[in-house]
Formats: C-alpha cells, structure tokens, sequence
C-alpha cells in the first residue's frame, strides 16, 4: 500500500524550533516529488513548497520562502518540514503529499494523490 | 500571481440533487495545471480531478471536471450523502508555483 505517515501531533512556546517529518513506504519515494501543505484552523488549504528527495531539490512558495526548511533524507524515505524560531500564527495543520508524476520542467500536473495524515502543530506561550 | 476564486461559498443541496462548483482564475490557466480535492472534517484532502478534466484513481464517474481559460467547474451528478464536503480547486503557475481556491462547502440543505 502507498501511504505517507507523518510524525505526531506538537505543542511548542513560540521561539522553539521544530522539525516534523513525513515517511513514505510502498513505493519508489526517490522517484517523486513530495508537496506540504498548510491548513490554519478553519480556513483553507496553502501550497508551501516542494522536495524531490531523488537529489533533494527544493522549491519554496514565496510566502514560506525564509520561514521554513524543506529536506529529505532518501535513506529512511522520509521528507521534513523544520523551523527554527516558532510564532504563533504558525499554528496549524501540515500535511505532507505526493506530487503525482510530477517531472521538471512542468508540461502536466497529475496532482497530489497520496496525502499523509496531517501534523497539528500548536505553538502558544 | 494567479488567485483562485470558488464560487459559490457554500452550496446547500439535498442527496440526489447535482452540484456545479466553479473555480475562476484570474488569469488564463492551463487545463493540464487544475486539480479538484476533496476534503471532509478531519481527514486530509483527496484527489478527484487533474487536468482539469481527468478522475483520479478510485474516484466515481458521478464526479466529473471540464472548463478552460480562466472559467472551470466541478459537477456532482447525483450527490450522495458521503459528497457533502469541502472541495478545493487548485492550479499551478511557473511563479508563485501552486495555489488554492477558498474552497466550497456542500452542505445537506
């Protein structure tokens, strides 16, 4: 089965760091582009960037450009979401998802068809 | 930067009934870039449609996509009890890479 596990649920003080992680398994996790997603309580759904954990290339959305870090470590099939100095309105619900088919340069979006379970992250003093 | 923008907000229809969600960009997309998801309360987004017309795996034929330019929709033929969700339009451009829609909710009327 083709699946995304993401890492548990995160209670931090504002000014803490973090890094939360996405693990895939059942299939060639080198091989596709992994996507995260923010979701702020009860609003819609942000595009933050992707990574190609195949050689680890990165792209950021210009709003999340500088405010987080994206990486992979292709050895344990694992993509990460990290930052370095937590604020508040950085609570919210982080999903990590497949980039279907995905190949650079983009000529067709096949869309993000595995979603992990999503990562609530709560940071509050 | 290319906005989204789904109409109607919320959409309050009755099981069997058809739903016609639209999603207009604001400028012309192309329809290999649009996607349709699927979320419900509590559970992470699914994929219904790519290239603006195509069902993703598993996804039934009572869901269909069509549109071009900058005017798409999404249609639910009959609805049945387990659509009633909120639904997301999504397109890619070379900057700022992907975005969403604001999502439309189908409730049960």
């Amino acid at each position: 089965e083709v699946q995304l596990v993401q890492s548990g649920a995160e209670v931090k003080k504002p000014g803490e760091s973090l890094k939360i992680s996405c693990k895939g398994s059942g299939y060639s996790f080198t091989s596709y582009w992994i996507g995260w997603v923010r979701q702020m309580p009860g609003k819609g759904l942000e595009w933050m960037g992707i990574i190609y954990p195949g050689d680890s290339d990165t792209r950021y959305s210009p709003s999340f450009q500088g405010q987080v870090t994206i990486s992979a470590d292709k050895s344990i099939s694992t993509a990460y979401l990290q930052w370095s100095s937590l604020k508040a309105s950085d609570t919210a619900m982080y999903y990590c998802a497949r980039m279907s088919g995905l190949v650079m340069p983009i000529d067709y979006y096949y869309g993000m068809d595995v979603w992990g379970q999503g990562t609530t992250v709560t940071v509050s003093s | 930067e290319i906005v989204l923008t789904q109409s109607p907000g919320t959409l309050s229809l009755s099981p069997g009934e058809r739903a016609t969600l639209s999603c207009r960009a604001s400028q012309s997309v192309s329809s290999s870039y649009l996607a349709w998801y699927q979320q419900k309360p509590g559970q992470a987004p699914r994929l219904l449609i790519y290239g603006a017309s195509s069902r993703a795996t598993g996804i039934p034929d009572r869901f269909s996509g069509s549109g071009s330019g900058t005017d798409f929709t999404l249609t639910i033929s009959r609805l049945e009890p387990e659509d009633f969700a909120v639904y997301y339009c999504q397109q890619y451009g070379s900057s700022p890479g992907w975005t969403f829609g604001q999502g439309t909710k189908v409730e049960i009327k």
